[in-house]
């Protein structure tokens, strides 16, 4: 079955400590996007990518990094830098242009210890 | 940036009745669309309107857009208990713009 695969599906992190979150496609989708979710403020974006090897900063990309290197992956780092990552973190695929619909995965939550 | 906002925040309605929720932005658009998520789990794409639409209709789901006022409503009609999640609408801009999401409408189906 096609879909977009998150893991894992919990993760801690100490302080000072970077963390990758995995984003799989096999939608053949050409753009992937990471949002994050905290409590009451819905989603706001990180980072996307509509091609390969090419991605853009979202509102909130201070203390993140993303890497597009195969069309299926889109991994997250979550870096020492990022001051407050406790937070609910999903990915989504989609086709390019306009009018269509995001598939996302099941999300990953992150928790600072 | 938040484009679209929900309203209201939260809905407590019974089975059977319908549900209504509003969604308002302030830019242009290509699109509208709507969105559902159950608790802990990721956004489900339920319908998307065109900026050239004013209504659409997806089993128990209608939605209806007016640009003009740069608002859109989503109806479940016979709402089910399994209708309880959080619901949300994006807007889709210009080129290749991604999503941006409003804070959703928490709605509660009692049985």
């Amino acid at each position: 079955d096609g879909g977009i695969t998150q893991s894992p599906k919990y993760l801690f992190r100490k302080e000072g400590q970077n963390v990758t979150l995995s984003c799989e496609q096999n939608l053949n989708h050409d753009a992937m996007y990471w949002y994050r979710q905290d409590p009451g403020q819905g989603l706001r974006l990180i980072y996307y990518s509509q091609i390969v090897n090419d991605f853009q900063k979202g509102d909130i990309a201070e203390g993140y990094s993303v890497s597009r290197e195969k069309k299926e992956s889109f991994p997250l780092t979550v870096t020492s830098a990022q001051k407050n990552p406790t937070a609910f973190y999903l990915c989504a695929s989609s086709g390019t242009g306009h009018n269509y619909g995001y598939t996302f995965g099941s999300g990953t939550r992150l928790t600072v210890v | 940036s938040q484009q679209g906002e929900e309203d209201p925040q939260a809905l407590s309605i019974q089975e059977g009745e319908n549900a209504t929720m509003n969604c308002s932005y302030k830019t242009s658009i290509n699109n509208l669309q709507w969105y559902r998520q159950n608790s802990g789990r990721g956004l489900v794409h339920l319908i998307l309107i065109r900026s050239n639409e004013r209504e659409k209709h997806s089993g128990r789901l209608r939605v209806t857009l007016d640009t003009s006022k740069k608002s859109s409503s989503l109806l479940i009609t016979a709402s089910r208990a399994a209708d309880t999640a959080s619901y949300f609408c994006a807007t889709g801009g210009s080129g290749n713009t991604p999503l941006v999401f409003g804070k959703g409408t928490r709605l509660s189906v009692i049985a």
